[in-house]
């Protein structure tokens, strides 16, 4: 399979625990996304790079959420001190280039008991 | 604020049959239109865009600005279809993020 592809595709863990996501995007796409989905909701945008720089970030993440794409390849998203509120789907996206199709991975699902 | 309304959260219509699943939105300026869909474990994936005007598996959407809308629709179901389907725009600028709607159910029954 050559898109996008998420590990872990599951995560349970511990209130207060943290933890970390990874995404490997199309390669030479060099925008990537971050999104969460909750429960009966659509897709939320939390954070976007354009190669290495992380270019806009929503008001959803918060500061316990730090997101990197230290090579313009793979990013990864940290989540400290994790609340059950952050139970949810995290989707990871890329695309070439402004504009062009988004290429969506299977997300992973945090669980947070 | 721009947001994005999918009023029904399930449709459920026999095979064969027309369908349209509704979209709204508000932006005050010119965004793109998508629509996305999610077949039973697999990703979401693009079904269409507006600036394309193309049909795929069946389904068209056209965009109407006085409206505000973009339905999705197409004139004969196939149970193939079932799946969920989102609305979503984006503003065109620089992020060229998505800003999705609720998401719709189809259910296309035998």
């Amino acid at each position: 399979d050559t898109g996008v592809s998420q590990d872990p595709r599951h995560k349970i863990t511990k209130r207060g625990q943290n933890v970390t996501f990874r995404c490997d995007p199309i390669s030479e796409h060099n925008r990537l996304y971050w999104y969460r989905q909750t429960l009966g909701q659509g897709p939320e945008f939390l954070t976007y790079f354009q190669n290495e720089a992380q270019l806009e970030k929503s008001r959803l993440l918060s500061d316990r959420f730090s997101a990197e794409r230290p090579k313009g390849s793979f990013s990864t998203l940290e989540i400290q001190r994790t609340e059950q509120g952050d139970s949810a789907m995290y989707l990871c996206a890329s695309s070439l280039g402004r504009g062009d199709k988004a290429f969506f991975g299977q997300g992973t699902r945090l669980t947070v008991v | 604020a721009q947001r994005v309304t999918q009023p029904e959260k399930l449709l459920s219509v026999f095979k064969g049959a027309p369908v349209e699943l509704k979209c709204n939105y508000s932006y005050s300026g010119s965004p793109e239109l998508f629509w996305y869909v999610q077949y039973s474990r697999q990703r979401l994936q693009l079904l269409l865009r507006h600036i394309s005007r193309e049909s795929i598996k069946g389904f068209t959407a056209d965009l109407n600005k006085g409206e505000t809308s973009f339905h999705l629709k197409k004139p004969f179901a196939q149970e193939e279809d079932s799946a969920m389907y989102y609305c979503a725009l984006s503003r065109m600028d620089s992020s060229y993020k998505l800003i999705f709607g609720s998401g719709t159910r189809l259910l296309v029954r035998p």
